[in-house]
This record gives C-alpha cells, structure tokens and sequence, in this order.
C-alpha cells in the first residue's frame, strides 16, 4: 500500500522560501508512470494544483506559479519536495502531495503552512 | 486554463435520497474527468476516474457519467458517511484544474 507523508515548517515568512518534503513509502518514486503532484487548499477554499514531476524526472508547473516553484525528486530516500519562494500571505495553504496515475488515488494527510511574520 | 464549474454549490439531503452533482468544463474534455469525497480536516479520495470508472474500494452507491463538457455524480441512496464536499477535477489538460466544490449535509 502506497502511502505519503508530507513534512516541512509549518510557519514562513513573507518573503521567504517555502520548502516541503513528501515521503513516499510502499512504492517508488522513480519506477512506473507515475506523476508525483503538489495540490494546496486555502484555509475554506478549493483545491490549486501546483505542479508535478514525472517518474522520468520532468517537471510541470501550473502558470500561475511557475515563476515560484520548484519541484525536485530524491530517489536516495524516495522524497520528492516543493520549493516555492517569494511567499505572500495568500500562499497560507494545507498543502498535499499526490500521486497521479488516472486520477489522484493516493494523497498525503496534508500539511498547514501559514505566511505570517 | 479549463475552468470547472460545479451545480449546486451546497445541497441538503436525507439518508437515503439519491443525489446528483453537475460538474461542467469550459471546453470538451473527452473523459479525462475525476471526482473526489473531501471530509473536514482530511485529504481529498479518489471516487470515480476517467468519467465512470469506480476507483477499487469505493462503494458502488457511487457513479459517474458524462463526456465532452458535461458530467454528472450519483450517489444512489446516501448515506450518514456520505456527507462531505465533493469535487470534480479535469486531467485533459494541465494545468490541472478542480471545481469550486460541492457541499452535501444533512437535511
């Protein structure tokens, strides 16, 4: 059984870079066609798709964000992570890590970071 | 971007009523449609994918159809875990891109 785990500060300054990490246990990151995905939900609101990297190591990025993001993987400890930078407080999010595979079957609990000094 | 719209955004239904959610793409989108449960403070779950095709798991009170723009989500006699928001998501193009979400509680 395929479960994530996402980890990382739960609080970022403005200005600053957020960084998480997503564990993957019960498969590998860097095996089948799988796309590793980054989804975020303000506080009330609905689901962003951030962006993913592919098993191959190819990246996509939502436009909106693009400019901010980086996703890379580390198929040592099977992780892959998020790096957003120049956060602003509507980055206040529970950001998710997903796998993809004909939908998202697989999601982490979650993680709230809040952008505040 | 493909916008996703979804109808009604909050419905009030009894144990027991079949329930219909609309899930609609501001551009054809073959089937590459997927719905999830979302229950407070948890991660979204996967329910139907590719349109119709029940995820492994999920009871088959759960069904989806539609192609192209237009899609729908029937829960065929609901039940007391049922009550959650539920929303649809496109995978025809990136960005991926969800719809605003749909309430269901209890009447």
């Amino acid at each position: 059984q395929v479960q994530l785990q996402e980890s990382g500060p739960g609080l970022v300054k403005p200005s600053e870079t957020l960084s998480l990490t997503c564990t993957v246990s019960g498969g590998s990151v860097s095996s089948g066609s799988y796309y590793w995905s980054w989804i975020r939900q303000p506080p009330g609101k609905g689901l962003e798709w951030i962006g993913y990297i592919y098993y191959s190591g190819s990246t996509n990025y939502n436009p909106s964000l693009k400019s901010r993001v980086t996703i890379s993987v580390d198929t040592s400890k099977n992780q892959f992570s998020l790096k957003l930078s120049s956060v602003t407080a509507p980055d206040t999010a529970v950001y998710y890590c997903a796998r993809d595979n004909s939908g998202y079957g697989y999601w982490g609990q979650g993680t709230l970071v809040t952008v505040s000094s | 971007d493909i916008q996703m719209t979804q109808s009604p955004s909050s419905l009030s239904a009894s144990v027991g009523d079949r329930v219909t959610i609309t899930c609609r793409a501001s551009q054809s989108i073959s089937s590459y449609l997927n719905w999830y449960q979302q229950k407070p403070g948890k991660a979204p779950k996967l329910l139907i994918y590719a349109a119709s095709s029940l995820q492994s798991g999920v009871p088959s009170r759960f069904s989806g159809s539609g192609s192209g723009t237009d899609f729908t989500l029937t829960i065929s006699s609901l039940q007391p875990e049922d009550f959650a928001t539920y929303y649809c998501q496109q995978s025809y193009s990136t960005p991926d891109t969800f719809g605003p979400g749909t309430k269901v509680d209890i009447k």
